[in-house]
């Protein structure tokens, strides 16, 4: 079964304190693996894509990285800006794009 | 560019009613889908749409119907609603149904269903 499972449920850091989110997936004939940002109320918010194993993307203080097996979202020195649920998601193809989400990482970031 | 745009933000629903969503996008994108999301769920794919008159069935798609009509719409009619489908609904676009591309979401519509 296709399935993202993310870890941990919620994780609370001081500012400038560096973690990372885990996002483990058995997707069969990924497509590419996505990460969202989603504040309260609103929608999820794109952040980055990763397609082969290897592969790492930056933007501000967020590095994502991809393995056969897993993908990692570090953040180095997070603001409370910072501070969201961030959204795992594989794609895989069963006759068009289908998106299967993890159920998120809540992160809190104190000043 | 509005990106993906959806009607209305909250809306209250008694058992029984019947009501839609609206979505649109100013994108030009082939691809359009409708999830829902609820506590410790995540988000949930109920039907999606690759291009203007072709649609289809996602993971949950008991209880509610689609119809893509033109590039830029694609509504979300529950026919009788009931409290489980109590839930945030999202609309997302891509340019293509390839799957490489990332999806864009709308704002969501926030539906309690008494």
């Amino acid at each position: 079964e296709d399935q993202v499972t993310q870890s941990p449920e919620a994780l609370r850091l001081q500012e400038g304190e560096s973690s990372s989110l885990n996002c483990s997936y058995t997707v069969s004939g990924l497509r590419g693996l996505f990460w969202y940002r989603q504040d309260p109320g609103k929608g999820p918010e794109f952040l980055f894509t990763l397609y082969s194993a290897g592969e790492e993307k930056e933007k501000e203080r967020l590095k994502a990285t991809l393995t056969k097996k897993e993908s990692f979202l570090h953040i180095t020195a997070p603001k409370p800006e910072d501070s969201a649920t961030y959204l795992c998601a594989g794609s895989l193809i069963q006759g068009a794009q289908k998106l299967v989400f993890g159920q998120g990482t809540r992160l809190t970031i104190n000043p | 560019n509005a990106g993906v745009t959806q009607t209305p933000k909250f809306q209250v629903l008694k058992t029984g009613q019947s009501m839609t969503l609206q979505c649109a996008q100013d994108m030009n994108h082939e691809y359009m889908s409708w999830y829902r999301q609820d506590p410790g769920m995540g988000l949930r794919l109920i039907h999606y749409s690759v291009g203007a008159g072709i649609t289809d069935q996602g993971e949950v798609p008991n209880g509610y119907n689609v119809s893509r009509s033109t590039t830029e719409d694609f509504p979300l009619r529950l026919l009788s609603a009931a409290p489980s489908q109590t839930s945030v609904y999202f609309c997302a676009s891509s340019l293509t149904s390839g799957g490489y591309l990332e999806q864009f979401f709308g704002p969501g519509t926030r539906l309690t269903v008494l």
